[in-house]
């Protein structure tokens, strides 16, 4: 059965500090992607990662896959309050039936 | 362009009263459909998915259903409320792994 573990689960920032979340999974998967939850709505996607060594970037973050270490990181660069959110990651689990196991999700808090 | 829609946005039901909840998708053809339910605002389960007309597998036994008459709608049903299927029910849908899931605005249910 697939794992999907993040941490930390909860985050306290500061305005302009840097934070890397992380997402490791048990077993083999090359495709992995991240979501952001705002309070009350619904999933919003923000990359999707197919390969080992993939990197997407966009604004502050960036999203990395390791597949041999089963290991994707979402770097959060100069951190500011509109990325106050949930951040939850996914892996797919194989099969033609694009099944997603989520993470429990990393609550984001930016302080000014 | 594609788009989801799920209705009601909010619902309030009595335990022992009967839900249906539905997923419409426009915009694409044959997508393959999911239903998951996110619990005290935290990780996704997924609930049920479809891979085409009438075709529905179940993840999690437990008192609700999922139809798929239609191509690109989705029904999620229970005869008999439990005040554990509180929830927030999102509605997804996906071609393959190379893209993301795209979620719905998902349906807050409250059973009392």
């Amino acid at each position: 059965e697939l794992k999907v573990e993040q941490n930390p689960l909860f985050l306290s920032m500061q305005e302009g500090k840097n934070y890397t979340i992380y997402c490791n999974y048990s077993t083999t998967s090359d495709r992995l992607y991240w979501y952001r939850q705002d309070p009350g709505k619904s999933l919003e996607s923000l990359f999707v990662l197919l390969s080992n060594g993939a990197v997407k970037q966009e604004g502050r973050l960036m999203a990395s896959l390791d597949t041999k270490a089963r290991l994707s990181t979402l770097h959060i660069t100069a951190a500011v309050h509109d990325l106050s959110a949930t951040y939850f990651c996914a892996v797919d689990s194989g099969g033609s039936n694009y099944k997603l196991t989520f993470g429990k999700g990393t609550l984001l808090t930016v302080n000014p | 362009s594609q788009t989801i829609h799920q209705w009601p946005a909010t619902l309030v039901q009595p335990v022992g009263s009967p839900l249906s909840l539905e997923c419409t998708v426009e915009g694409t053809s044959n997508p393959n459909l999911y239903w998951y339910r996110q619990a005290a605002g935290r990780g996704l389960q997924l609930l049920f998915y479809s891979v085409g007309i009438g075709q529905i597998s179940s993840e999690v036994p437990q008192n609700l259903s999922a139809s798929r008459p239609q191509d690109r709608q989705f029904i999620l049903s229970s005869k008999k409320l439990l005040l554990s299927d509180s929830g927030f029910y999102l509605c997804a849908w996906g071609r393959d792994n190379t893209d993301t899931q795209y979620f719905g605005p998902g349906t807050r249910l409250t059973v009392l």
